[in-house]
């Protein structure tokens, strides 16, 4: 069974950083693009962040409200990727969540999603 | 970006009904379109994938269609598991963009 754990969030201030993680199980990790969407409270789902296979040469991409600031990496050997957050704003606070992504080309969805955790950013 | 503009953002209907959801994109995208179901407090669930694929488990009563900048997501026969929020999603390329989102709500 495809499994995708987030864990890492928190409460954090304004300007400080958080990492999260998003440990896998149920599938060959390295053979599959990723990302990280995030949710605000109330509000719709947002893509945060793509990473493709080290095949693919680990090619990465932001959105642009994050680019600059947070910073995708995946652990191809401990199955696992990360969302470094760096200089957090208010508006960061939401719901993250991890995706493993079926791609057709640069053409990728999301078959499978982890529970989400909970980032607060709040002074 | 792409903008998926979803419509209506409410559907009020009563169980037996059929059910209709569309989204518009502001540039072509092919088939390249998802549709995701999401409960409170849940993780979004894909339904259907490059506009009219059904996703493994996924109830038949559960259907997609378009191409190009039009695409509808259609329930047969709505069930009460089915009340949620659904959302659509280009995927042209890994900069996807989703749709506002449509709540479906017991009448």
């Amino acid at each position: 069974e495809v499994q995708l754990v987030e864990s890492g969030g928190g409460l954090v201030q304004p300007g400080r950083s958080l990492r999260l993680s998003c440990t896998t199980s149920g599938f060959a990790f390295g053979d599959y693009a990723l990302s990280w969407f995030r949710q605000a409270p109330g509000k719709g789902l947002e893509w945060v962040s793509f990473m493709t296979t080290k095949t693919y040469g680990g090619v990465t991409g932001y959105a642009a409200s994050v680019q600059g600031r947070f910073t995708i990496s995946r652990d191809d050997s401990r199955n696992i990727a990360y969302l470094q957050m760096n200089s957090l704003k208010t508006e960061d606070t939401a719901i993250y969540y991890c995706s493993r992504l079926y791609c057709g080309g640069a053409s990728c969805y999301s078959p499978n999603w982890g529970q989400g955790t909970l980032v607060t950013v709040s002074s | 970006d792409i903008q998926m503009t979803q419509s209506p953002s409410t559907l009020s209907a009563s169980v037996g009904d059929r059910v209709t959801i569309t989204c518009r994109a502001s540039e072509t995208v092919n088939t390249w379109v998802a549709w995701y179901q999401q409960k409170p407090g849940k993780a979004p669930k894909l339904l259907i994938y490059q506009a009219s694929s059904l996703e493994s488990g996924v109830p038949s009563r559960f259907s997609g269609s378009g191409s190009g900048t039009e695409f509808t997501l259609t329930i047969n026969s709505l069930q009460p598991d089915d009340l949620a929020t659904y959302y659509c999603q280009q995927y042209t390329t890994w900069r996807c963009t989703f749709g506002q989102g449509t709540k479906v709500e017991l009448k």
